[in-house]
């Protein structure tokens, strides 16, 4: 079984601070991990995505994510918040990595502050 | 650069009546797939195809029925629509190979059962 939580429903961050959006998972094994980011009236939009291949896993806009067994955590980073990145965040676990067996977090709403 | 388009975006329906979602694609993807999104629940999936002419259940098949009569549409059909499947559709594909665990999505459909 796998399932993924995500703690804080809404986050605010001012201009410029660091943004961290925690996502935490429940598996057997160590999972397929993935960042999806919804900007208002869109579809999601894949952000990056943990394979196993290395721990530390950067995607696009300057965002990363690190992959630590150990707290089974898979939280998102960037440094400086700009007022594009306003949008909601989904984590998402897969044991097989198939998109069929995918599961959604509840997202985090990200609000950037001028 | 089309990618998934669903049509129509918005839609208000009285309790009973029916209706049908269509999600087109045009990557000559295998793999198309059906989620309803709701307020703090993330994604889940309805049902999915995997090929045309074929679709299988997902997480909440209840309440829709689905076909796949040609690779590139996946049509999503209320019966008798319900308040409860008040929600934003979304429909989604994935590929093959490298690309096969991450999903393209549509701007979604929202819907709306009086």
């Amino acid at each position: 079984a796998q399932s993924v939580t995500q703690l804080g429903s809404h986050v605010s961050v001012s201009e410029g601070a660091l943004v961290l959006l925690r996502c935490n998972y429940s598996s057997s094994v160590p999972p397929y991990l993935f960042w999806y980011v919804q900007y208002p009236n869109q579809g999601l939009q894949l952000l990056l995505k943990y394979t196993s291949a290395a721990t530390l896993v950067k995607g696009i806009n300057g965002f990363e994510a690190e992959f630590k067994k150990s707290e089974t955590s898979f939280h998102l980073t960037k440094p400086s918040a700009h007022m594009s990145d306003a949008a909601e965040y989904f984590c998402a676990v897969s044991l097989s990595g198939s998109a069929r067996q995918l599961t959604f977090g509840s997202g985090t709403q990200l609000t950037v502050l001028p | 650069n089309a990618g998934v388009t669903q049509t129509p975006k918005f839609r208000v329906l009285k309790t009973g009546q029916s209706m049908t979602l269509l999600c087109a694609q045009d990557m000559n993807h295998e793999y198309m797939y059906w989620y309803r999104q709701d307020p703090g629940m993330g994604l889940r999936l309805i049902h999915y195809s995997v090929g045309e002419g074929t679709t299988a259940k997902g997480e909440v098949p209840d309440g829709y029925n689905v076909s796949r009569l040609k690779k590139q549409n996946f049509l999503l059909g209320l019966e008798s629509a319900a308040p409860s499947q008040t929600s934003v559709y979304f429909c989604a594909s994935t590929g093959q190979g490298a690309g096969a665990n991450v999903l393209t999505f549509g701007a979604g459909s929202r819907l709306t059962v009086l």
